[in-house]
């Protein structure tokens, strides 16, 4: 099984900060990355796939990017909208990472 | 728009069967399986399986194989989660997805004596 671990597990940061979010592919995953952003009303939302592909709607402060088998999800600029859950999805044959909880500083 | 709606909460004992219904609308409900993502109290997300809504074959992660049925009903734009012999640890809020670029609003099950 593909494993996806999701670093870090939790990150504190201020309004305006730019932050980076990683996972590594345990395996060969190809680029079938999602990046997916959970709410605290339980709201998920999926941001980014094909591992930079930017979902339509999506702000453009989102991107995501792969260096061999680490896939990283960068926000250029933090806004207020932006603290919540971010999970990794490797669709491949489908694992989640452990999830990363962004909170304000 | 695309919209998927989940049936409400659920309370069950121990040993009881529950039900999950997950209604597509704004596409056609055939073009995309559907998935089903598992998200236990306070925790992440787990996949759970899916099932083609073409032939209506389901898949099961490995955590999930025996007590676990994915069905649809395809003329009503609906697919099913079905949980038989609930236990403590199936408390959690269950999500269904097609293609994971939308996704319902979750159906919290709680299992309790």
């Amino acid at each position: 099984d593909i494993q996806m671990t999701q670093s870090p597990s939790s990150l504190s940061a201020s309004l305006g900060e730019r932050v980076s979010l990683t996972c590594r592919a345990s395996q060969e995953i190809s680029g079938y990355l999602s990046w997916l952003q959970q709410k605290p009303d339980g709201t998920i939302k999926r941001l980014i796939y094909a591992a930079s592909t930017l979902d339509s709607g999506v702000p453009k402060r989102f991107s995501g990017s792969r260096s061999g088998s680490d896939y990283s999800l960068t926000i250029s600029s933090l806004e207020s909208e932006d603290f919540a859950d971010y999970y990794c999805l490797q669709y491949a044959s489908y694992t989640f990472g452990g999830g990363t909880k962004l909170e304000i500083k | 728009q695309i919209q998927l709606v989940q049936s409400g909460p659920e309370l069950k004992k121990p040993g009881e069967t529950v039900k999950i219904s997950c209604k597509a609308s704004g596409y056609t409900f055939t073009d995309y399986s559907m998935h089903w993502v598992k998200q236990a109290p306070g925790k992440g997300l787990k996949w759970m399986g899916w099932i083609n809504t073409e032939t209506g074959e389901p898949t099961y992660a490995d955590d999930f194989k025996g007590r676990f049925a994915f069905s649809l009903e395809t003329s009503a734009s609906t697919a099913y989660l079905q949980i038989n012999n609930l236990k403590n640890e199936d408390t959690a809020t269950y999500f269904c997805a097609p293609i994971f670029a939308y996704w319902g609003q979750g159906t919290l099950v709680t299992v309790s004596a």
